[in-house]
């Protein structure tokens, strides 16, 4: 397995902030990483994959960036309806892993 | 739109059997994998296996290998995830989900169901 963590745990911060979430692999992992947005009681979205390809339909304040071990989300400008848990996940081995998840809140 | 549904919710005693399901609609099923990914109370997300419904090939995760049966019926656009004897452990909302990628890499997952709490208690 590939491990992924993620870093922080909790983020706190205000409408209109930047944020940036960090995800870091144990091995290298190319451009072969996505993100998923998870809303209380819904299940996962899918936001960003091969690192900083947005999905279709996914506000352009969502932005991806990394390769190799570390990547990065940000939220260029907070707003109300990003409060959820991100997760990163590799896709270089056909069995993903994902990472702990960081917690937003405003 | 590519489309998931899962069965209901259930509440198992330990030691039971249990399938779940996982219908696909909207797009060719038999062509994509389709994956299974569990997320227990108040936790993140695990990757458990995958199936490609055209032949069942199957990749499990090594954590539950030998603990879950993952299998697909592509005459009805369906994918299962199967227990023989449950455990209070097995708590967790499944999700089904389409795995896409590029030849030769791995996958990542572009359409979710809408997940099936499964509650295993005595």
């Amino acid at each position: 397995d590939i491990q992924m963590t993620q870093s922080p745990s909790t983020l706190s911060a205000s409408v209109g902030d930047r944020v940036t979430i960090t995800c870091r692999a144990r091995q290298s992992i190319s451009r072969y990483l996505a993100w998923y947005q998870q809303k209380p009681g819904k299940a996962p979205k899918l936001l960003i994959y091969k690192a900083s390809s947005l999905q279709s339909g996914v506000p352009s304040r969502f932005s991806g960036s990394g390769s190799g071990t570390e990547f990065t989300l940000t939220i260029s400008s907070l707003q109300p309806d990003d409060v959820a848990t991100y997760y990163c996940q590799q896709h270089k081995s056909n069995l993903g892993t994902f990472g702990g998840g960081t917690k937003v809140e405003i | 739109e590519v489309q998931l549904v899962q069965s209901g919710a259930e509440v198992k005693k330990p030691g039971e059997s249990l399938k779940i399901s996982c219908k696909g609609s909207e797009y060719s099923f038999s062509r994509y994998w389709i994956g299974w990914v569990r997320q227990m109370p108040g936790k993140g997300l695990e990757w458990m296996g995958i199936i490609y419904p055209d032949d069942s090939d199957t990749e499990y995760s090594p954590s539950f290998q030998g603990q879950v049966s993952i299998s697909a019926d592509k005459s009805i656009n369906t994918a299962y995830l199967q227990w023989s004897s449950l455990m209070a452990s097995d708590t967790a909302i499944y999700y089904c989900a389409r795995p896409v990628g590029v030849a030769g890499t791995g996958f990542y997952f572009d359409y979710w169901g809408q997940g099936t709490l499964v509650t295993v208690s005595s």
